[in-house]
């Protein structure tokens, strides 16, 4: 059975940090791509990050570009994603998914989610 | 980008009823790549569709899609209590697009 399992969220002021985890089992975690997708409470599903198997592609939504940074270890089966400078505005419930790609005919990486996380909520207050 | 507006906003129907969903994309979606999630409060998000008709893994033959181009829509042929949800349809023809969401509640 695919599990995913997220931690890591909390509290912080503006301008602050937080590692979010995600782990990974029940499937071959290092041949697949990974994403995060948040969700502001009652709101819409946004897309923040992906990576690829080794972890060596990555894709940001323009919001969090220089602020976050996901990674993921192949050998503990587990995804992150590195918070910084978080506003108040990144205030979400952040889900770790398994993503099923593809290229879409710009060469831009695509595609649908097929295993969620139960998600992890991060709130940017002071 | 590829901006999805789903309709009605919110579905007020009974257990048994047929519950008919749109999704509408300001431009056609390559390949029909098209998903559709289900979401129950405090719970994450279920792939249902994938390729605008495909069933995933588990899911009901109660639930199905249909379309093309720039207009989707997802079938619940008769609804179940645990069929009462948010249901969001999500573009990945072109990088990725999640559609507003339907709420569908019990009538």
């Amino acid at each position: 059975e695919v599990q995913l399992v997220e931690s890591g969220g909390g509290l912080v002021q503006p301008g602050g940090s937080l590692r979010l985890s995600c782990a990974a089992s029940g499937f071959s975690f290092s041949t697949y791509w990974m994403s995060w997708v948040r969700q502001v409470p009652g709101k819409g599903l946004e897309l923040v990050a992906n990576i690829n198997e080794d972890g060596s592609e990555k894709y940001y939504v323009d919001s969090v570009k220089g602020r976050f940074t996901i990674s993921r270890d192949n050998a503990k089966q587990s995804l992150y994603l590195q918070m910084n400078k978080l506003r108040v505005e990144d205030t979400s419930v952040y889900y770790c998914a398994r993503l099923r790609y593809w290229y879409d005919s710009s060469g831009s990486i695509s595609g649908y989610f097929d295993y969620w996380g139960q998600g992890t909520l991060v709130t940017v207050s002071s | 980008e590829i901006v999805l507006t789903q309709s009605p906003g919110t579905l007020s129907l009974s257990p048994g009823e047929r519950a008919t969903l749109s999704c509408r994309a300001s431009q056609s979606v390559s390949s029909n790549y098209l998903a559709w999630y289900q979401q129950k409060p405090g719970q994450a998000p279920r792939l249902l569709i994938y390729g605008a008709f495909m069933r995933a893994t588990g899911i009901a033959d109660r639930f199905s899609g249909s379309g093309s181009g720039t207009d989707f829509t997802l079938t619940i042929s008769r609804l179940e209590p645990e069929d009462f949800a948010v249901y969001y349809c999500q573009q990945y023809g072109s990088s990725f697009t999640f559609g507003p969401g339907t709420k569908v509640d019990i009538k």
